[in-house]
């Protein structure tokens, strides 16, 4: 089975420019979460979605982040206009419905994550 | 809210010892499952370990065990026989049911000694 993808690896941008990050999902799971990672930090949701929808974003700032998964499989971040305050690793990670058996819904699965850096 | 607090930010333990990881967490919900997460430096994210908070009994994965006291709302990990390999940042993390949120705490850094 083929895990979470994530590209690009990384990325190293200048301040006010504009990147995009996408991620593929293990295939047939439904849930698909965008997590920032500050150097030192824990993971930060950022925006979770059930299939095409949004289930929780109040942490996203949307002044700036923007993410969609219009087909509620693969899906793309962005920043527009990036801070240096952006630089992280940006992880995806996605499950299983609820209640599949073997671990459903309760397991996420990470990408490689995206290591980005505003100059 | 929920809160998961972990109070270490680095460990170290010798080869073939024995570690444990201490998590607290805060919330009024009655219906959620706990997790400790391995990060390997430069690698990415994987499940150690998972309990769900309605079992008494505490999860077991070969060397990885925990400790999960509910009243207190305490989750450590336990890591017997320790190897290099389990050098990593260990993350505590919360899901609360309905909705599957996810919340992290902030992470202890593991170092084995050979």
């Amino acid at each position: 089975e083929a895990g979470v993808a994530q590209s690009p690896r990384y990325k190293i941008i200048e301040k006010r420019q504009s990147v995009a990050f996408w991620c593929n999902p293990i295939s047939g799971h439904a849930t698909l979460y965008w997590y920032q990672q500050i150097l030192g930090q824990g993971p930060k949701l950022l925006i979770q979605f059930q299939n095409n929808g949004v289930v929780d974003d109040s942490q996203l700032p949307k002044d700036r982040f923007s993410a969609e998964r219009l087909k509620g499989v693969d899906s793309t971040l962005k920043i527009q206009p990036a801070k240096l305050e952006d630089s992280a690793v940006y992880l995806c990670a996605s499950s299983s419905p609820p209640g599949t058996s073997g671990g459903g819904g309760e397991t996420q699965y990470f990408g490689p994550g995206t290591r980005l850096l505003v100059l | 809210a929920q809160t998961v607090t972990q109070s270490q930010p680095e460990m170290s333990v010798q080869e073939a010892e024995t570690v444990t990881l201490s998590c607290t967490y805060d919330t009024s919900e009655n219906n959620y499952y706990l997790f400790w997460y391995k990060q390997p430096p430069s690698r990415q994210m994987i499940l150690v370990i998972r309990q769900e908070a309605y079992k008494q009994q505490n999860a077991t994965e070969n060397r990885f065990s925990v400790n999960f006291q509910k009243a207190a709302k305490s989750f450590s990990l336990k890591i017997s026989d320790s190897q290099l390999g389990d050098t990593a940042m260990y993350f505590c993390a919360f899901m609360k049911r309905p909705g599957n949120q996810f919340y992290f705490g902030t992470g202890t850094s593991l170092t084995v000694i050979p």
